[in-house]
């Protein structure tokens, strides 16, 4: 149980296109999702949370404008990284909370990670 | 100060030896407390999670938890090659709404050779 899924796992796109990604919790409801970006050799960074139908709350740095996030199911979020640049170019991950209560809402369970590169 | 600090590495130990990876962080309030082990070009894994002091241990596998000194520790006994990877330490941080968010560690690259 508690799998999640990241489409596509790997994408190539030129300067100045938007590319999204979506991150899916399979086989149970997570009412947070958040989406991290890793850099080579460095650690998650936190990104934003997502919240299922309200506005998600980004991290201090992060532009709201740029990096778009829609969390409109319990099992749904996308990550709409717009105008791409090189810079942009980064490996991609979500995580799903479960909407339980408890300890084992507390967890996080991440995707397998999509990794962008902007030509 | 960062938020939660490790060791970077890299941490080569031989292959049946205990491997030890340190972790500390700086918000006294913080409650639970994950080890999470990343492989090169994947996603983590969790393998540990503790939210009180002591020890708690998980087949090869023992995080220990000292609140007062604001420390957290996983111990890998009879270490495998296949335990290779990065290890992230993560804190529970502040609630963002009804979500408390993990704060990585930057992550301990570990080497257990044949």
């Amino acid at each position: 149980g508690a799998v999640v899924s990241q489409h596509p796992s790997w994408v190539i796109c030129k300067s100045g296109t938007s590319v999204k990604i979506e991150c899916r919790s399979l086989d149970f409801q997570a009412t947070t999702m958040f989406w991290y970006r890793q850099f080579p050799k460095q650690s998650l960074m936190l990104m934003a949370t997502s919240n299922e139908g309200s506005k998600a709350t980004y991290e201090q740095g992060v532009e709201k404008d740029k990096f778009l996030i829609n969390h409109a199911s319990l099992t749904l979020s996308t990550l709409t990284v717009t105008s791409a640049h090189p810079e942009d170019s980064s490996f991609y991950i979500c995580s799903a909370r479960p909407q339980r209560r408890g300890t084992s809402g507390i967890f996080q369970y991440f995707g397998p990670g999509t990794r962008l590169l902007v030509l | 100060q960062k938020e939660v600090e490790q060791n970077s590495g890299p941490l080569s130990v031989p292959e049946g030896a205990i491997a030890s990876l340190n972790c500390t962080y700086s918000d006294r309030g913080s409650q639970s407390f994950f080890w999470y082990r990343q492989y090169s070009g994947k996603s983590p894994e969790l393998i540990m999670f503790i939210y009180s002091n002591g020890d708690k241990e998980d087949g090869r596998f023992t995080a220990q938890l000292n609140k007062a000194s604001q420390y957290v520790s996983l111990l890998i006994r009879d270490s495998q090659p296949s335990d290779s990877a990065t290890y992230l330490c993560a804190v529970s941080g502040p609630l963002r709404g009804s979500a408390r968010q993990l704060t990585f560690g930057s992550g301990t690259q570990l080497t257990v050779l044949p």
